[in-house]
């Protein structure tokens, strides 16, 4: 089973910052893998696909990149609607596999 | 516009068995892989099995193999989870989510999810 460790744990910072997220495989995944943003009450949203492919409706200041075994996600400048939880998710191998999840939270 | 609808949670004592259904609607049932992610309350996500297209085809994670199986009704746009032996890890929120495209990819889709408690 792969395992994704995501660090941090928790991120704390203010609207207007720059939020770094990364998610790292315990062996390669290649290019497959996701990012969903989950929100309290709600549903996990499809934010980021094959690494760096943005999903229908997501905005630009939203950005993936990596390969292999180490994977970033990229907030360019949090608005407020964006502070919530993050997981990664690989598709690369059975069985497939989440992240433990970062919160970036209001400084 | 997508949509899917899971039902069948409830509480039920540990060695019970359950079963779910998620009604999808909005997209053509048939071609898309779908699955089943659950949520334990407070915790992270966890992929507990996916099932082709023609449901020729199903992966299980370990934690569920040998206890839970995943079906689907291609005539009713139907996604199904028999769950047995239940145990209290099993206790979470139990979503369906539709792939992006095959088998194997991320869920563009999420239902709100049914509650599965599992408690004597």
């Amino acid at each position: 089973e792969i395992v994704l460790t995501q660090s941090p744990a928790t991120l704390s910072l203010s609207p207007g910052e720059r939020a770094t997220l990364s998610c790292r495989a315990s062996q390669s995944v290649s290019s497959y893998l996701a990012w969903y943003q989950q929100k309290p009450g709600q549903t996990p949203r499809l934010l980021i696909y094959d690494a760096s492919n943005r999903a229908t409706g997501v905005p630009a200041r939203f950005s993936g990149s990596g390969s292999g075994t180490d994977f970033t996600l990229t907030i360019s400048s949090l608005e407020p609607e964006d502070f919530a939880v993050y997981y990664c998710q690989q598709c690369s191998n059975w069985p497939l596999t989440f992240g433990g999840g970062t919160k970036v939270e209001i400084k | 516009e997508v949509q899917l609808l899971e039902s069948g949670g409830g509480l039920v004592q540990p060695g019970e068995s359950l079963r779910l259904s998620c009604a999808a609607s909005g997209f053509t049932f048939s071609t898309y892989a779908v699955d089943w992610v659950r949520q334990a309350p407070g915790k992270g996500l966890e992929w507990v099995s996916s099932i082709s297209g023609s449901g020729r085809s199903t992966y299980y994670a370990d934690s569920v193999k040998g206890r839970f199986t995943t079906s689907r009704d291609n005539s009713r746009n139907t996604l199904y989870l028999q769950m047995k032996n239940l145990r209290g890890e099993d206790t979470a929120l139990y979503y369906c989510a539709k792939g992006r495209t095959s088998l194997s990819t991320p869920f563009d889709s999420w239902g709100q999810g049914t509650l599965v408690t599992v408690s004597s």
